[in-house]
């Protein structure tokens, strides 16, 4: 199973840019990559995904590097509501079964704190 | 259009017992997905269900079992429960169709207790 690698944590101001990297030199073609990002006490929430060419959506923009071995996921302008863990992942396809869907393989993901 | 539900909230059970959890997918979506997150931890997949069979299993014992319903709800079940258990189940609803595929919704969750 391909794997992500993330930053424990990260700090940032409020209302600057947010970069926030994502390692993962296995990815195989048929990959996506997504991210999701979990506010406290809440279930995680999708923020974007990609697979080879840049994404931008009212969250976030996703940047995918050309030999898709890294990505950043880029927060505008960052609000003290986008305090979260952001986790990257790949999706995964197990084996596949009729019109099958996929899971998800989660690391530990990215701790961002906004400083007012 | 409703979100993804998941009951109870929170429950306290001892080591040895069974319980069920609970999940009403997203209207519309066919699949659901559950995981286990443990405290300061990513999720990790137990399992999903497409269509009302099972469609794929994390690396969880088969005392972990699960459900869905024609109406595309499901059940998760854990026998013999043991501390380890202890954590938080999120459900996450999914669609097979093309235009959403690629994003799964989740519930709040259900925080487990085993004492």
């Amino acid at each position: 199973d391909a794997k992500t690698t993330q930053p424990n944590s990260m700090e940032s101001n409020e209302e600057e840019p947010v970069h926030l990297p994502c390692n993962h030199s296995t990815i195989s073609g048929t990959d996506y990559i997504h991210w999701y990002r979990q506010l406290p006490s809440q279930g995680p929430e999708y923020v974007i995904h990609g697979l080879t060419s840049n994404v931008n959506n009212r969250m976030a923009s996703l940047a995918i590097a050309e030999d898709r071995k890294s990505s950043t996921l880029i927060l505008h302008r960052a609000t003290l509501r986008d305090a979260a863990v952001y986790y990257c992942i790949l999706r995964d396809f197990f084996y596949r079964k009729k019109d099958s869907n996929y899971q998800l393989i989660w690391g530990a993901g990215t701790k961002l704190i906004i400083k007012p | 259009e409703t979100g993804v539900t998941q009951s109870p909230t929170h429950l306290i059970k001892t080591r040895g017992q069974q319980v069920t959890l609970r999940c009403s997918s997203q209207s519309g979506h066919n699949t659901v997905s559950w995981y286990q997150q443990a405290l300061g931890q990513g999720p990790q997949f137990i399992f999903q269900y497409y269509r009302e069979e099972e469609n794929g299993r994390g690396n969880f014992p088969p005392r972990f079992s699960g459900l869905q319903f024609p109406n595309y709800s499901s059940e998760l079940n854990v026998n013999a429960l043991e501390l380890d258990d202890s954590a938080l189940y999120l459900c996450a609803s999914s669609s097979d169709s093309s235009g959403t595929k690629n994003i799964q919704y989740f519930g709040a969750g259900t925080r487990l207790s085993v004492l």
